[in-house]
């Protein structure tokens, strides 16, 4: 089955600066990826996602990547803010299945003042 | 538009019994899919229903099982609890059928098994 690695597990950054997070994926056929925000006691938030027909996607801070060849794909968030403190989790499905995400192990972001 | 509404949120319960969840769809979605969320195992996924039908399944056993109604809401069922079932069980929605990729997601409910 489909195998989601994401990278790193914790990250720390200032505010202002830029946060990186990185999965690769395992399935070839997979074909959508979104990213979700989770703050503690919430459940996860859709913030953004790809179709693998799509190589780059924008909402004002936060971009996603694709590299369907490498089979990995970032989230991008620049100008940080306090409040984007949370784990990020990437994700992963395939046509016909759309509904079965695989989800990364998730990435702890904290914005430091 | 209100989000997705899950019931119970906290729920403790003993080992052997049974629970059952409810989930209510964001209005208009008619996919309702059922997540188990731990910090050993992570996000996965349990289930997927679509028209009353379950659509997709994950890799877990028959203890746990769900069903969907006419009006889309659904619930899951988890039979003789075990201590590693304690988890936040998640349910996300999406709009419909196999072109509507994004889900959104409940609160969950926390569930403890003693």
């Amino acid at each position: 089955g489909e195998n989601v690695e994401q990278h790193p597990s914790t990250l720390s950054v200032q505010e202002g600066d830029s946060a990186v997070i990185k999965c690769t994926y395992s399935d070839s056929a997979s074909n959508y990826f979104p990213w979700y925000k989770q703050e503690l006691g919430k459940g996860p938030q859709l913030i953004i996602d790809i179709r693998s027909n799509v190589g780059e996607k924008k909402d004002q801070r936060i971009a996603v990547t694709l590299n369907k060849t490498a089979k990995h794909f970032s989230l991008h968030i620049t100008e940080t803010q306090p409040e984007d403190s949370a784990v990020y989790f990437c994700a992963a499905s395939k046509p016909g299945t759309a509904s079965k995400l695989t989800f990364g192990t998730g990435t702890r972001l904290q914005v430091t003042l | 538009k209100a989000g997705v509404t899950q019931t119970p949120r906290y729920l403790i319960k003993t080992r052997g019994q049974q629970v059952t969840l409810s989930c209510s769809p964001i209005s208009g979605h008619r996919s309702v899919s059922w997540y188990q969320q731990t910090p050993g195992q992570g996000l996965q996924f349990l289930f997927e229903y679509f028209s009353e039908t379950q659509r997709n399944k994950g890799n877990f056993p028959g203890r746990f099982s769900g069903r969907q109604f006419s009006n889309s809401r659904s619930e899951m069922n988890v039979s003789t609890l075990e201590l590693g079932d304690s988890a936040l069980y998640l349910c996300a929605s999406s709009p419909s059928g196999q072109a509507s990729y994004e889900q959104y997601f409940g609160p969950g409910t926390r569930l403890t098994v003693t």
